[in-house]
């Protein structure tokens, strides 16, 4: 079985600071893919980023960057200089590579709230 | 390109009656899986149906259903509704089984039952 973990429920700052949310999974499978989504107020899950359990190499998209260390089972995601639109909820998610990848296994979430 | 459409946006039922859900995927996704959000228990994964056979199921009763026609459009159907069926239905759409399997989502059906 696998289990995400976003424990942090909500955060809230101020706008310009840096925030970053912390994700952590559990699960038996040795091939996985991890995903981070964006849910703001219209409710769509918007997808920012994939990453496979091959591929420890951290990633940095503009003001956000990802963090993925197998060896701890965690892939946090860490916002810049955060920007009042960057206010959602934001979801960790994971899934096996077998059966097709189609699975996903989300966190609880994290609500983030930027304050101008 | 077109993303992923879902009808009706929002729907109230009443407990016991039946509801459909249709979702359209992105053109050239051939695989379309859909998940429940709602406050207590989060985004759970309902099923997956791929070249028209449901590939994976999650955990929820056989009051859940689904198809997928053969142009990849999919429809959920939930039998016998309960108050516990409120929820904010998702659909995905995805090509199955490449490196680029992420799921795109629709904006969701928001299903009240009074």
């Amino acid at each position: 079985a696998q289990k995400v973990t976003q424990a942090q429920t909500e955060i809230s700052v101020v706008e310009k600071e840096d925030v970053t949310l912390d994700c952590v999974y559990e699960t038996r499978d040795t091939t996985y893919y991890l995903f981070w989504y964006k849910q703001p107020p219209s409710g769509e899950l918007v997808f920012l980023i994939r990453r496979n359990s091959f591929d420890e190499q951290n990633e940095i998209s503009g003001r956000y960057s990802w963090n993925f260390q197998k060896s701890t089972s965690s892939f946090n995601f860490t916002i810049t200089a955060s920007q009042v639109v960057d206010s959602a909820v934001y979801f960790c998610a994971l899934t096996p590579i077998i059966q097709g990848a189609q699975k996903l296994v989300f966190g609880q979430g994290t609500r983030l709230t930027i304050n101008p | 390109k077109a993303g992923v459409t879902q009808t009706p946006r929002y729907l109230i039922k009443t407990r016991g009656q039946q509801v459909t859900l249709s979702c359209s995927p992105i053109s050239g996704h051939r695989s379309v899986s859909w998940y429940q959000q709602t406050p207590g228990q989060g985004l759970q994964f309902l099923f997956e149906y791929f070249s028209e056979t449901q590939r994976n199921k999650g955990n929820f009763p056989g009051r859940f259903s689904g198809r997928q026609f053969s142009n990849s459009r999919s429809e959920m159907n939930v039998s016998t509704l309960e108050l516990g069926d409120s929820a904010l239905y998702l659909c995905a759409s995805s090509f199955r089984g490449s490196k680029v399997p992420e799921q795109y989502f629709g904006p969701g059906t928001r299903l009240t039952v009074t």
